[in-house]
């Protein structure tokens, strides 16, 4: 119940197209859902997060979709860049009793974009 | 400014050598973590304190002991260092309010030989 389930393990893209990766989970006592960005040999930075009371949220070229009867979410990346070329993770986090749960992550999916 | 900065950045030593590696944060955050990378990109939580008080402790050797002097720096130390800790570790932090955003540092690779 603590897993979140990411794919594709691998994407390739052609520069200007659109990169989708989708994670799946099953606690639904999951309150938070961030997407981190990790360039090699830097650590996770955050992308983009979202609530489960919004079904999108879009910063940029980045929109994450949500559905919460399903217990899916979605990164979607428009005109997608060889600068984006990056490992991706999606996570989750609950809380309980006003105390931070831990943030579980999605096993990452490496994406290149060619140019 | 550096968020989260981790000491050093690679370590390289022996199996059966001790070794800490050292973090801290300058965003005023309650809460800090450690977590593993292994070869295959995964990120699993190893501990996790807030306000100097080890909330979150996964399945981890005893060989790992984390420790807290203030909540600004988590250090981590690694006792008989086997081939297997080898990866990357990192240090993040959050507020203790939500959404609990975790910032993380730039990570320290450890080799071991």
């Amino acid at each position: 119940q603590q897993q979140v389930k990411q794919s594709p393990q691998s994407l390739i893209v052609q520069k200007g197209g659109i990169s989708i990766i989708n994670c799946a989970y099953e606690n639904t006592a999951f309150d938070y859902f961030p997407w981190y960005q990790q360039f090699p040999g830097k650590g996770p930075a955050l992308l983009i997060a979202i609530r489960p009371d919004v079904s999108e949220k879009k910063e940029g070229r980045f929109t994450i979709s949500f559905n919460k009867s399903a217990k899916q979410f979605s990164l979607h990346i428009m005109d997608s860049q060889p600068g984006d070329s990056a490992t991706y993770f999606c996570a989750a986090k609950g809380s309980r009793r006003g105390r931070s749960e831990k943030l579980v992550f999605g096993k990452g999916t490496k994406l290149t974009v060619n140019p | 400014d550096t968020a989260v900065s981790q000491t050093p950045k690679y370590l390289v030593t022996q199996m059966g050598n001790d070794k800490s590696i050292k973090c801290e944060q300058n965003l005023g955050h309650d809460t800090m973590y450690w977590y593993k990378q292994d070869s295959k990109k995964f990120l699993k939580i190893m501990f996790s304190y807030n306000n100097k008080e080890l909330i979150i402790n996964e399945t981890v050797p005893n060989r790992f002991s984390p420790k807290s002097p203030d909540k600004a720096h988590l250090n981590l130390h690694i006792n008989s260092l086997e081939l297997g800790d080898s990866a990357v570790y990192f240090c993040a932090s959050s507020p203790s309010s939500y959404p609990y955003e975790q910032y993380f540092g730039p990570g320290t690779r450890l080799t071991v030989t």
